[in-house]
């Protein structure tokens, strides 16, 4: 069966990195764009952006560039969020999706809870 | 952006009841309206896409109608499994947002 993986929580202090995995399985990685979303405790979902996950080409949505990077490793078929200079308000509930077709996401990753504390 | 409204925010309803939620586009998306529940501290789960088409494995007293801009999701007969958070989403153009959001709880 389809399963993303996310890794674990993390801890951070302002100023710092943190690099979050999705690793996927049971289906053809490379067949479907990865897509990342965010949920700040007690909010809604914002999307984040996707990867094409056959040319590694990410998409950024308004918001989420500069501190944050998109990649992938085709050989273990994981994609990556890595989130640079991080700040409080980065503290949230990190998902990585699948789509059916376009948008709607029918696959979820655990989530990854990212706390940025000083 | 496209901007999704939901209503009402939260309600409170017993079990065997008929619920019915609604969310509202801010420009006419045709039927890229999906629903999704979320139980707390889980991940959100597809109940329907395109509008109406009930996700597989989804009980069949979900529904969901509506185009263009106002669409509803409707819960038949009101389970102990369904009290939690539903949200609304757009994929008919990037970014694809999301609704606030509708939590049920219980009476």
């Amino acid at each position: 069966q389809v399963q993303l993986v996310q890794s674990g929580s993390e801890l951070k202090k302002p100023g710092a990195s943190v690099k979050v995995s999705c690793k996927a399985s049971g289906y053809s990685f490379s067949s479907y764009g990865m897509n990342w979303l965010r949920q700040a405790p007690g909010q809604g979902l914002e999307w984040m952006g996707w990867i094409n996950t056959k040319t590694g080409n990410p998409t950024y949505a308004q918001g989420f560039t500069g501190r944050f990077v998109f990649s992938l490793d085709t050989s273990v078929s994981t994609a990556y969020l890595q989130i640079n200079s991080l700040k409080t308000e980065d503290t949230a509930v990190y998902y990585c999706a699948r789509p059916r077709a376009e948008g709607e996401y029918d696959e979820w990753g655990q989530g990854t809870l990212v706390t940025v504390s000083p | 952006d496209i901007q999704l409204t939901q209503s009402p925010s939260s309600l409170s309803a017993s079990v065997g009841d008929r619920v019915t939620i609604t969310c509202r586009a801010s420009l006419r998306i045709s039927s890229y309206l999906n629903w999704y529940q979320q139980r707390p501290g889980k991940a959100p789960k597809l109940l329907i896409y395109a509008a109406f088409v009930l996700q597989s494995g989804v009980p069949s007293r979900f529904s969901g109608s509506g185009s263009e801009t106002d669409f509803t999701l409707t819960i038949s007969s009101l389970q102990p499994e369904d009290f939690a958070t539903y949200f609304c989403q757009q994929s008919y153009t990037s970014p694809f947002t999301f609704g606030p959001g509708t939590k049920v709880d219980i009476k």
